[in-house]
Order: C-alpha cells, then sequence, then structure tokens
C-alpha cells in the first residue's frame, strides 16, 4: 500500500532563518506531487506541484521553492523566512491522469518567530 | 480553473441528513468535481467524485445537475465524528494530470 510521510511534523523558526520541509512517498511510482499551504482557519493554497524529477511548477510567487532529486522525495525550502510563512504545509501524490485522486500527508505545522 | 463557491459553515444536529451545495459556473468539460474533508491539524482525506448525474459510495452521495454548474454532497445521518471542514474541488487536466483549487470550504458543526 501507498504512504506518504511528511517531517518534521511541527516546526518553530525565526524569521530570516532557512528552511527545508521533506516529503517522501512510498508504494508507487513516478506520482504527480504536490506542496500546499493552510494558514490558520483558511483553505489550502497550491504552491508547487511536480510530474517527474526535476519538472516543478510554481503556482504563486513567494520566497519559498521545491526540489524533487527523486521520483517520490519532494522538498520544500526557503532560503530566508518570513513571518507570512507561518502556517500549515501539506504533501500530496497522485497518479494517473484525469480524475486521479490527492493523497495528503500528516503535515508539517510550521511557526515563524 | 475553475473557481468554486460553497457556504463557510453550517450546523446539523446529529441524525439528520446534511447537504452542501458547490457552485462551479466556470467548470471546463473536461472536468471533474471532488469533495474532500479535513480534520483539524490533518491532510484533507478524499470523499466521493463525480463527473455528471448522481455517485454514491460508502460515505455519502454527490449530486451533479445536468450543466454541471453546481454539486451538492450529501451527508446521511451525520455524527459528531463528521465535524469537519469539508472542500468542494473542480480539477483541470494541465500538463497531463489533475491540478485542482481548494476554496475556503464549508464548517460543518454536527451537533448533539
Amino acid at each position: 500500500s501507498q504512504t506518504i510521510h511528511q517531517w518534521p511534523a511541527t516546526l518553530v523558526q525565526p524569521v530570516g532563518s532557512p528552511l527545508s520541509l521533506e516529503c517522501t512517498v512510498e508504494g508507487t511510482s513516478n506520482p504527480n506531487l504536490y506542496w500546499y499551504r493552510q494558514a490558520a482557519g483558511r483553505g489550502l493554497q497550491l504552491l508547487f506541484y511536480s510530474v517527474g524529477i526535476g519538472q516543478i511548477s510554481s503556482e504563486v510567487p513567494q520566497n519559498l521553492s521545491a526540489s524533487r532529486p527523486q521520483d517520490r522525495q519532494f522538498i520544500l525550502s526557503s532560503k530566508k523566512l518570513l513571518l507570512s510563512d507561518s502556517g500549515f504545509y501539506l504533501c500530496a501524490w497522485s497518479v494517473g491522469q484525469g480524475k486521479e485522486t490527492q493523497y495528503f500527508g500528516p503535515g508539517t505545522r510550521l511557526l515563524v518567530l | 480553473l475553475a473557481k468554486t463557491t460553497q457556504p463557510i459553515s453550517m450546523d446539523s444536529y446529529e441524525g439528520q441528513e446534511v447537504n452542501i451545495t458547490c457552485s462551479h459556473n466556470n467548470i471546463a468539460t473536461n472536468d471533474y468535481i471532488t469533495w474532500y474533508q479535513q480534520f483539524p491539524s490533518q491532510g484533507p482525506r478524499f470523499i466521493i467524485q463525480g463527473y455528471k448525474t448522481k455517485v454514491t459510495n460508502e460515505v455519502a452521495s454527490l449530486f451533479i445537475p445536468a450543466d454541471r454548474k453546481s454539486s451538492t454532497l450529501s451527508l446521511p445521518r451525520v455524527s459528531l465524528s463528521d465535524t469537519a471542514v469539508y472542500y468542494c474541488l473542480v480539477g483541470s487536466i494541465s500538463g497531463g494530470y489533475q491540478k485542482v483549487t481548494f476554496g475556503t470550504g464549508t464548517k460543518l458543526q454536527v451537533i448533539p
């Protein structure tokens, strides 16, 4: 069966510090991968998606970046965090085309102080 | 991407049927409609998906009229554990895969 992991589960970082969040998927090959952010009490905002290794598309211009060094690994990074980067970060995967379902990881709660 | 509009919140008593309607006036021909459920501090969980007419599974039913400009998620006999945020999504195909947009969702509060 397929599983998706995210770490860390929670993170408290000072403004201006770097960030690296990791997401890995097991039990599937060549998944589509997604990074979302959810601010407190808000809906999910798609940040990045990837259809393959090294293929990243950005949805919202910001100080975050994403990379996909391996087929089932997706990394969200920042060189300098802003207060507005605080939120709940979710990684998701899907396979196929058209009507495939997205499966979400447990999320990382980031607090920037 | 088709934009969706849902009520911000709804209250319901335990045991009642709950219907949450979503508007998606600009839905494209190839778009599917998907509903997710999210509990606090967890990732969203797939509930049901459909293209037209009616779809039913062990959890919910999804009603989609012929013009597909709206859809209604129906939860039969809700319990306290159904208290969650429900998202309606309309997916479009871009680059060979589905890219969806999450709206703000509907916060359902089930009352004992």
